[in-house]
């Protein structure tokens, strides 16, 4: 089965300052993979997901990327943090198959100060 | 834009009631159609995956429907207990796309 590692657990960052979080997945080859936010008292917001290397799909326009470097690795960064970019972040993958359901990573919780 | 919707957003029920609850998601190109749970501190579990318009999926006390035609799946818990205190999510999944989009939730607190 997948195991989705990522940190880190907690983050506070200062605004303006920059933003990396890592995801990496074991027990599965050439996942999509998917990074949500949660922002307080909101539901799972999807912010990009990936079906392979080097290729990403961004769903919400903001100062925040992601990049794929390598199958099992997934990479959310931001140049320069804002105050909204507080929240849950989880990194998410599943098999490209039709009935697959998603495995989160732990989570990393951002504030921004 | 995908439009999921749950509801209700929350529940307090006693212990032993059963529980239903609602995701609304559209009904056209439909692919998928995900239920999660997730606790406080944990990260979210899948409870069901489903696929087919009329499927019934079961998992000890808790079940699900689906309605692809008309566009929605319920959720029922049956006598619920307090470990069954959580974040339920479901999240659709349309044809010819690898986006899941998930609803907001529906927070169930079960009161021993």
């Amino acid at each position: 089965s997948q195991t989705i590692h990522q940190w880190p657990a907690t983050l506070v960052q200062p605004v303006g300052s920059p933003l990396s979080l890592e995801c990496t997945v074991e027990g599965t080859s050439n996942p999509n993979l998917y990074w949500y936010r949660q922002a307080a008292g909101r539901g799972l917001q999807l912010l990009f997901y990936s079906v392979g290397i080097g290729q990403i799909s961004s769903e919400v326009p903001q100062n925040l990327s992601a990049s794929r470097p390598q199958d099992r690795q997934f990479i959310l960064s931001s140049k320069k943090l804002l105050l909204s970019d507080s929240g849950f972040y989880l990194c998410a993958s599943t098999m490209s198959s039709y009935n697959s359901p998603l495995h989160f990573g732990n989570g990393t919780r951002l504030t921004v100060t | 834009i995908l439009n999921v919707e749950q509801s209700p957003q929350s529940l307090h029920v006693q212990e032993g009631d059963s529980t239903n609850f609602t995701c609304s998601f559209p009904s056209s190109n439909f692919y998928a159609l995900h239920w999660y749970r997730w606790e406080t501190a944990k990260s979210p579990e899948a409870l069901f995956v489903m696929t087919l318009n009329g499927d019934e999926k079961k998992k000890g006390r808790i079940s699900a429907t689906l309605n692809t035609k008309e566009g929605y799946s319920y959720l029922y818990i049956k006598g619920s207990q307090p470990e069954d205190s959580a974040t339920y999510l479901c999240a659709f999944k349309r044809g010819g796309s690898e986006k899941l989009v998930f609803g907001k939730g529906m927070k169930l607190t079960v009161n021993p």
